[in-house]
Order: structure tokens, then sequence, then C-alpha cells
């Protein structure tokens, strides 16, 4: 599968703090990008996308980064809250394929009160 | 209701029973999705449904799984004669239309059913 190791990297930051988390794209004809959070016991919740005619967009809190150079994909949250913590995952769409997502392994943000 | 519903939430079966998980998506939905996770991974795709068609099965990981959506509406997953390693939450999705990069065309996660087999 797309997803590797039972070991998610995790990602621990003081309340208020930014956080930046990471995710590298496997697929340069990947067009489609998306941001999941995942708390436990929950399905994935959509927080932002982008497209690949893009490199910024912001939401609520919440910025996405695209850099297809490297094909890297960021996430920051600005003055993260304790309900912020939770699992998260950038899944791509790639063009050959419209309705599919390939998710990464997603990393794990942890808000120290 | 306002959201995918799945049922069960958890399931413990024994090796070798057959399981049936349900998928309830958001209505009027034309697109089902089937994702399972494995602990600490993200979710792998296993099938994908536009109304009542059965696009793409690619992801199905062996001939005991099957899934239908005989209505266009409630789909069901079904796991014949489980093993071990089909321990994994199974994860439906639904969206209005079909293509992912759609603007405004969000996927919804419901939260998942938990299969454990023993």
């Amino acid at each position: 599968g797309e997803s590797v190791g039972l070991h998610l990297p995790t990602l621990s930051v003081q309340e208020g703090d930014n956080s930046i988390i990471n995710c590298a794209y496997s697929n340069s004809a990947s067009d489609y990008f998306i941001w999941y959070k995942q708390e436990s016991g929950k399905g994935p919740q959509f927080i932002i996308d982008i497209r690949s005619n893009m490199d910024k967009r912001q939401g609520q809190r919440v910025t996405v980064l695209l850099n297809k150079t490297v094909k890297h994909l960021s996430l920051q949250i600005a003055a993260t809250q304790p309900g912020d913590s939770a699992v998260y995952f950038c899944a791509e769409n790639r063009m050959d394929s419209s309705y599919k997502l390939i998710f990464g392994s997603g990393t794990r943000l942890l808000v120290r009160p | 209701g306002a959201g995918v519903s799945q049922s069960p939430r958890y399931k413990v079966a024994k090796r070798g029973q057959d399981v049936a998980l349900r998928c309830d998506p958001i209505s009027g939905h034309v697109s089902l999705f089937w994702y399972q996770q494995a602990l600490g991974q993200g979710p792998e795709f296993l099938t994908y449904f536009q109304n009542e068609a059965q696009l793409d099965k690619s992801g199905l990981p062996s001939d005991r799984f099957f899934a239908e959506r005989p209505e266009g509406s409630v789909s069901t997953l079904k796991i014949q004669r489980t093993q071990q390693e089909d321990s994994a939450v199974y994860l439906c999705a639904s969206s209005s239309r079909g293509s992912v990069g759609v603007s405004g065309n969000t996927i919804y996660f419901g939260e998942g059913s938990w299969l454990t087999v023993v």
C-alpha cells in the first residue's frame, strides 16, 4: 500500500504556538491535495485543499503550502489549540483517477497546555 | 442524517466468520467510497460507486471482499471467511459528485466500522 510504518511521527507543540506538519507526495501527476484531521475513534475530517496550479491557500487558522518542485506539502496551524490534537493526513488525487485519494502515513499532533 | 453513518461501529468476528458492514451516505450523494485503515496508517482505497454502479473495485484485497450499492444509496461491504489480517477500520465516504478535484466536491467520511478478527 501507499502508507508505511506503524509508528506515526509526532509533533508536540505548546498551546498558542504555530504548528507545521509536512508531507511528501509521490506522484508528479497529482494535481489536487487535501489535508484531513482525524481524531481518535473518528473518521477523517476535511480541513483544507489546494490545486496544483496554486502554491498557497489560506483558511481559518490554517495555511497549506505546495512545492511541486520537490513534491512537498505542508499544513500550518496558527495559534495551536488543544482541540487541534489529532492525526493529520495529506491526501493526493491523481489526474488518471479523478475519484481516488491516496493518503500519506500521517502525523500525530500533540498540543501541550 | 446530516453525515455519513456506518454500522456496526465495532465488530468482533471469529476467524472464518462472514461480516457485513453498512454505510448510509449523505442523502443525495452520488459517489460512495470504501477505504480500509490499518492501525497507525492512512486510509487505503477499496472501491468506488457512482450511484449503483461499482466503477472501481481495484483496491479490494481479495475475492473474499464484496461491496454493493443496489439502489444507489445504502452500501454494504461484505467480508467472507474473515482472517486476522482483515482487522482494520473500514471507512465509508460520500460526495455529491464523482471527480474529487471539482470545486466544492468535498468527500465526507463516516466514523468507521472497527473490525477485529480473533
